[in-house]
């Protein structure tokens, strides 16, 4: 298995409040990703890391903050937390090469009350 | 129109039959074609990957990628109970950046021993 460690597995929030999902590897992977998965909607990429410091928006960023200060650590914070944001996410890493392929984490169950 | 689509089935076939599942993509400059399979509750994996044209065989499991048709198909030969789940077709579209991959929303398969 790649070396992903998603945390924490399971939260249950309030609305408004801020919650941070942490992803971290030991591949020393430059790109990670973070997708939110829905019923319905297959997996949507909320924002991506090409490198310390280095992030993207994607096709879903709306309400959703990314940083990556560490190769091995991609934080994704929802700054004020609402039901639409209940969801899995799951983080992804990929190397270098542009056939590289994406493998993910175990994924995070987000359920905002 | 979506940019990577895939039928949501469900599709059901019988053990030891074919099973095709289908993918076509909306950007004619694509690159790069991925199968995962997601088994319910757990995280996608990665089963094949093809780059150019024709057909890609990895044990029972054979990709086929047409660029001038715009669309990806994967067949299970000798489907087997275990096969039940859900396959994604993932894109890499040049809209984005080169390293982000684009998913249809999944064929949900079950093989019925």
């Amino acid at each position: 298995d790649a070396g992903i460690t998603q945390s924490p597995r399971h939260k249950v929030t309030e609305t408004g409040t801020p919650v941070t999902l942490r992803c971290h590897q030991t591949e020393n992977h430059r790109y990670m990703y973070w997708y939110r998965q829905d019923p319905g909607h297959g997996l949507r990429l909320i924002h991506y890391s090409y490198g310390v410091k280095d992030t993207d928006k994607g096709e879903v960023s709306d309400g959703y903050s990314v940083s990556r200060s560490k190769t091995e650590d991609f934080l994704l914070t929802l700054e004020s937390a609402t039901s639409s944001q209940t969801s899995v996410y799951f983080c992804a890493i990929r190397g270098p090469r542009m056939d590289e392929k994406l493998f993910f984490g175990s994924g995070t169950q987000l359920s905002v009350l | 129109q979506k940019e990577v689509e895939q039928n949501s089935g469900p599709l059901s076939v019988p053990e030891g039959a074919i099973a095709s599942l289908n993918c076509t993509y909306s950007d004619r400059v694509s690159q790069s074609f991925f199968w995962y399979r997601q088994y319910s509750g757990k995280s996608p994996e990665l089963i094949m990957s093809i780059y150019s044209n024709g057909d890609k065989e990895d044990g029972r499991f054979t990709a086929q990628l047409n660029k001038a048709s715009q669309y990806v198909s994967l067949l299970i030969r000798d489907s087997q109970p275990s096969d039940s789940a859900t396959y994604l077709c993932a894109v890499t579209l040049s809209s984005g950046s080169a390293r982000q991959l684009t998913f249809g929303s999944g064929t949900q398969l079950t093989v019925l021993p």
